[in-house]
């Protein structure tokens, strides 16, 4: 699976928009972008995924580049509850293997 | 989303006892489930993963005598912390994936496993 690199942590204000980057320089074309978080003492949560084309869900968008060598994951207005590590990953969807953390971004969202 | 309960949150221990870790998919099959531990500000590191009927597959460093992991069903994995030292100490979680959402694969909540 494709390295992604992460920045360790980032500071949004409640209210506003936060933008989680992901660089995946490697990524393979049958390789989708998934995202997941974890909240301080709980199993990670399953945000969002994409392939190639931009997606959207009740909880986030994911915004993939033209080349996919980068990505954003986007909370559009964030709460303190969004509070926790975001974890980019990059994988073959392989319905028999798993899925590989690096250390993510941590994200406090402040009042 | 597909729901993956585990039980129990917590354990403490004394050294030397085993603990024994539920890992259930509720509403879905999982012929195959994940069992990561994490340390304190560190990320996840899967330990085994656990095939229904069949042996499971451990990680290089992880010592599958002292991590047992049962997978008679195909909703329930347990992993067995055997002869548990404090080093053992650490937050478990396990994860299936569910194949009719696209294989996403989904968490429970983690045991905080403490060994005094």
């Amino acid at each position: 699976d494709a390295k992604t690199t992460q920045p360790p942590s980032m500071d949004c204000a409640e209210g506003r928009a936060a933008n989680l980057p992901c660089n995946h320089s490697t990524i393979s074309g049958n390789e989708y972008v998934y995202w997941y978080r974890q909240i301080h003492s709980q199993g990670p949560q399953y945000i969002i995924h994409g392939l190639k084309n931009n997606e959207t869900n009740e909880m986030a968008s994911l915004i993939i580049t033209e080349d996919r060598k980068s990505s954003t994951l986007i909370l559009p207005h964030a709460t303190l509850r969004d509070t926790a590590v975001y974890y980019c990953i990059v994988r073959v969807d392989n319905y028999g293997q798993n899925f590989v953390f690096g250390p993510g971004t941590r994200l406090s969202v402040l009042p | 989303g597909a729901v993956v309960s585990q039980h129990p949150s917590r354990v403490i221990c004394k050294s030397g006892t085993s603990v024994k870790i539920e890992c259930r998919s509720l509403d879905f099959q999982a012929t195959t489930m994940f069992w990561y531990r994490q340390f304190p500000k560190q990320s996840l590191m899967l330990m085994a993963t656990s095939n229904e009927g069949s042996k499971a597959t451990y990680e290089q460093g992880v010592e599958k005598d002292k991590f047992l992991i049962n997978h008679a069903s195909l909703t329930l994995s347990t992993l067995t912390v055997t002869s548990a030292h404090p080093e053992d100490s650490s937050f478990y979680i396990c994860s299936a994936r569910d194949l009719r959402a696209e294989g996403k694969l989904f968490f429970g909540s983690g045991t905080q496993l403490s060994v005094l």
